[in-house]
């Protein structure tokens, strides 16, 4: 399977614990993003990579979340203190580099998400 | 970024066309507009894009109004695998400042009916 992959799928941790998530995008693919998904929500925009590069990010991603890219392929996400606002679909996507005269990073491939529930 | 009006919920029967409607009044001359869907508990997935003319890939034909404030998503023949939540999603072209972030609304559940 050569789509973005998440791990782990599923994520039950206790309030006051740090997580981390790892997303493998797809290998040709220079840009990935992080969303955040809630029950009966559609995604929210977390932060963006290009490359190694973090390039922007969202209000919601509070000082207990840290995003990193270290060598511009995999990326992981971090979640210090989790609190049970924490709970939600940690959705992981990439896009290719921009085609000649239009700019396709709009199109992006998500991975399957990680499910985290904080207790 | 513009603002997205959608149904809540459609019903479609399996074998017709499902013809997912949005409006987008206050879209931008220079903002496409994207079409996603997400199966339960599946990451979303790309459907189709367009600015101005109508569009068909293998998925799905979108029709963009001429003044460009609404569109419509069609799914010629929908299946029982076709039940998702369909997003529709005004995004900036290369030329803006935001680097891909898509802005998902709350989408129209469509339920393919055997």
């Amino acid at each position: 399977d050569t789509g973005v992959s998440q791990d782990p799928r599923h994520k039950i941790t206790k309030r006051g614990q740090n997580v981390t998530f790892r997303c493998d995008p797809i290998s040709e693919h220079n840009r990935l993003y992080w969303y955040r998904q809630t029950l009966g929500q559609g995604p929210e925009f977390l932060t963006y990579f290009q490359n190694e590069a973090q390039l922007e990010k969202s209000r919601l991603l509070s000082d207990r979340f840290s995003a990193e890219r270290p060598k511009g392929s995999f990326s992981t996400l971090e979640i210090q203190r989790t609190e049970q606002g924490d709970s939600a679909m940690y959705l992981c996507a990439s896009s290719p580099p921009p085609g000649q005269g239009v700019s396709n990073h709009y199109e992006q491939y998500f991975g399957p998400g990680t499910r985290l529930t904080v207790t | 970024d513009a603002k997205t009006t959608q149904p809540t919920s459609m019903d479609c029967a399996e074998g017709r066309a499902a013809n997912l409607p949005c409006n987008h009044s206050t879209i931008s001359g220079n903002e496409y507009v994207y079409w996603y869907r997400q199966i339960h508990s599946q990451g979303p997935q790309y459907i189709i894009h367009g600015l101005k003319n109508n569009e068909t890939n293998e998925m799905a034909s979108l029709i963009i109004t001429e003044d460009r404030k609404s569109s419509t998503l069609i799914l010629p023949h929908a299946t029982l695998r076709d039940t998702a939540v369909y997003y529709c999603i005004p995004a900036l072209n290369a030329g803006g400042t935001s680097y891909g972030k898509l802005t998902f609304g709350q989408g129209t559940i469509l339920t393919v009916h055997p």
